[in-house]
């Protein structure tokens, strides 16, 4: 199972940009990279997955260097809402469906 | 999406006493639901995984007699923690795959808290 190494916690102002980037190594040839966001006493939820280059949807955008060996989480203007912690995992690929929870980015947001 | 639904959210028993979780795939079939435990401030530890029809995988230093998974259809698995002790409280998370082929997104359920009294 390939390990991720992502930044402990972020601090962003309202309105502005927020960029986590995850480091994965040894991330396998069929190993996808998904991220999820986690209120506290909630599950994760889903935010966006991807395998290669750029994924965008409603509400985020993931961008994936040809090496595949980091990826980035773009939030646009973020919210007091997205004040929450943020995990960064690879896996999910047919023959590699666990997943590993790291210690995920708290992400702070100040109003 | 893809919606996982747990019952109960919350639970509080007494120490002894067993307490089942169940964990629903509410639009899609789901041949493997996973069982996490997550402990105040820290992230998810996998505990097992449950496979329709068959007997679960549990991970290293999970006892399966304590904590016995059932995943009976393709959309309810079931966990129990039996004799339930203090150090059982926790946040009890499941989930369960989706998708087929190359790709196999985990959709997870909203929790379940349990306090053992």
């Amino acid at each position: 199972l390939a390990k991720t190494t992502q930044p402990i916690s972020m601090d962003s102002y309202e309105g502005q940009e927020v960029n986590i980037t995850c480091s994965h190594n040894n991330i396998a040839t069929n190993d996808y990279i998904t991220w999820y966001q986690q209120f506290p006493s909630q599950g994760p939820r889903f935010i966006i997955q991807g395998y290669k280059t750029k994924v965008t949807n409603e509400v985020a955008s993931l961008f994936i260097p040809a090496d595949r060996k980091s990826s980035t989480l773009s939030l646009p203007r973020v919210s007091l809402s997205d004040t929450a912690v943020y995990y960064c995992l690879v896996g999910a690929g047919a023959g590699s469906y666990q997943l590993t929870f790291g210690k995920g980015t708290k992400l702070s947001v100040i109003p | 999406g893809a919606v996982v639904s747990q019952h109960p959210s919350r639970v509080i028993c007494k120490s002894g006493t067993s307490v089942k979780i169940e964990c629903r795939s509410l639009d899609f079939q789901a041949t493997t639901m996973f069982w996490y435990r997550q402990f105040p401030k820290q992230s998810l530890m996998l505990m097992a995984t449950s496979n329709e029809g068959s007997k679960a995988t549990y991970e290293q230093g999970v006892e399966k007699d304590k904590f016995l998974i059932n995943h009976a259809s393709l959309t309810l698995s079931t966990l129990t923690v039996t004799s339930a002790h203090p150090e059982d409280s926790s946040f009890y998370i499941c989930s369960a795959r989706a998708g087929g082929g190359a790709l196999e997104t985990q959709y997870f359920g909203p929790g379940t808290r349990l306090l053992v009294l």
